[in-house]
């Protein structure tokens, strides 16, 4: 059973561009959740969505920030107009559907976004 | 809303030493508890979670964390370390209803040979 996937692993965008960034969950799972990792800091929560729905999206910045999981195909989040403060690493989990008993979560690889 | 702290941004520990990484959280309804470790340049890997049930919580890799309720702690420990636990640990917090993860800023382990 494959793991969650992501990609592309590194992506180097020049300030104003917009970056595209790819999570495949793990096989029957169908929640997906987004986080960013600063430097030398903890992650953060981004968004949570199901398949075609946002559930909480309490953790993405006003702007130029999207997210969405689509009934086909990977979920995608969207950055337009990368500043040099974008650049993170960012994580996507996902998990189980509804009914299960803890919240356990399995973490993919990541993608790290330089901006220049 | 909850948080987590974490005490103690860098640990460093022997080979064949205990480990012991703190964690605190705050909740104001039952937690579900989470250790994960990460390893230079990859995601993050589960060792273990408490939901409910038994307090001490036996993850991978020769790790346990003991949730104390009286504490709000959930300290991970290891009886003697070994050279590749060397990595970044991240203590985390949700509970049932609220799916999103909240991390403390996490603690660098470092193994002294």
């Amino acid at each position: 059973n494959a793991g969650v996937m992501q990609n592309p692993r590194h992506l180097v965008r020049r300030r104003g561009q917009e970056a595209r960034l790819r999570c495949s969950p793990m096989k029957g799972h169908s929640h997906v959740y987004w986080y960013r990792q600063l430097p030398e800091e903890g992650l953060k929560f981004m968004v949570y969505l199901q398949k075609e729905n946002i559930i909480d999206e309490s953790g993405m910045p006003k702007e130029r920030f999207s997210a969405e999981f689509p009934k086909e195909g990977p979920s995608i989040l969207r950055i337009q107009q990368v500043v040099r403060g974008d650049s993170a690493a960012y994580f996507c989990a996902s998990s189980p559907p509804v009914g299960r008993v803890s919240n356990e979560q399995f973490f993919g690889p990541g993608t790290r976004l330089t901006v220049l | 809303a909850q948080s987590v702290t974490q005490l103690g941004s860098h640990v460093s520990v022997s080979e064949g030493a205990l480990v012991l990484l703190r964690c605190n959280y705050s909740s104001s309804v039952p937690p579900y508890l989470f250790w994960y470790v990460q390893y230079p340049n990859q995601g993050l890997q589960l060792l273990l979670k408490y939901t409910t049930g038994a307090t001490l919580v036996k993850g991978i890799n020769g790790f346990e964390a003991e949730f104390k309720k009286s504490e709000t702690s959930f300290h991970l420990t290891k009886p003697s370390a070994h050279m590749s636990d060397a990595a970044e640990y991240f203590c985390a917090v949700s509970f049932f209803g609220n799916e999103k993860l909240t991390f403390g800023t996490g603690t660098r382990l470092t193994i002294i040979p």
